[in-house]
């Protein structure tokens, strides 16, 4: 079946502008997680959403960056204002389950690699 | 909070060796821990989960095994192949999400 997608693959903005990254997870999937990877280093996780409630964003770097899921699918993550220090990738996962549970494994999209001039 | 670290950050075997990669976690109050593999600007493969209750996993050519108790996880690859070259993460579940390490980047020559 298919597996988790992310859209673009690549975006260039420039330093001040907005941008909105998309995130497919696997059909009927619970969890939703959004990451952010910069060069070199492991993910660092962003935010998460059961269904279409956001349980944490304990991980947001800045009140620029905004994440949604309204209808529990399709998952949004926003960056206003955007920085240099923003450059990276941003990758999505979902899992089938809620949080708890040793048997919740994540899937991982292809990631959206940000650059910002 | 929980720390992950994985030794080495880089490894170049030639094909055919055995190899083991090493991940280690500082908060042993865990849910399973994740090894992935990474090739350069793509996403992350899911290669094998312990769950905590479990010492080992085996798919194909690879073992991964779990020692709560002392923190630590290996992942061993059997037989390497030119195709096994990419960067392997080990990730811990530990609250909400998965907390990564820096991985271990794999370099196998033919």
């Amino acid at each position: 079946g298919a597996g988790v997608s992310q859209s673009p693959r690549y975006k260039v903005a420039k330093r001040g502008q907005d941008v909105a990254l998309r995130c497919d997870p696997i059909s009927g999937h619970v969890s939703l997680f959004w990451y952010q990877q910069a060069l070199g280093q492991g993910p660092e996780f962003l935010t998460y959403f059961q269904n279409e409630a956001q349980l944490d964003k304990s991980g947001l770097p800045s009140d620029r960056f905004f994440a949604e899921r309204p209808e529990g699918s399709v998952s949004t993550l926003k960056i206003q204002r955007t920085q240099q220090e923003d450059s990276a990738v941003y990758l999505c996962a979902s899992s089938q389950w809620g949080r708890t549970g040793s048997y919740n494994e994540q899937f991982f999209g292809p990631g959206t690699r940000l650059t910002v001039l | 909070k929980q720390e992950v670290t994985q030794i080495p950050a880089a490894l170049s075997v030639p094909e055919g060796e055995n190899l083991v990669l090493n991940c280690s976690f500082t908060d042993s109050a865990i849910y399973n821990l994740q090894w992935f593999r990474q090739d350069p600007g793509k996403g992350l493969t899911s290669l094998l989960l312990i769950q905590s209750s479990q010492r080992e996993q085996t798919s194909g050519r690879l073992n991964a095994s779990l020692d709560k108790s002392s923190g630590r996880s290996t992942l061993y690859i059997a037989a390497s192949q030119p195709g096994d070259s990419a960067t392997y993460l080990c990730a811990a579940a530990a609250g909400t999400a998965l907390i990564f390490g820096k991985g271990t980047t794999l370099s196998v020559s033919s």
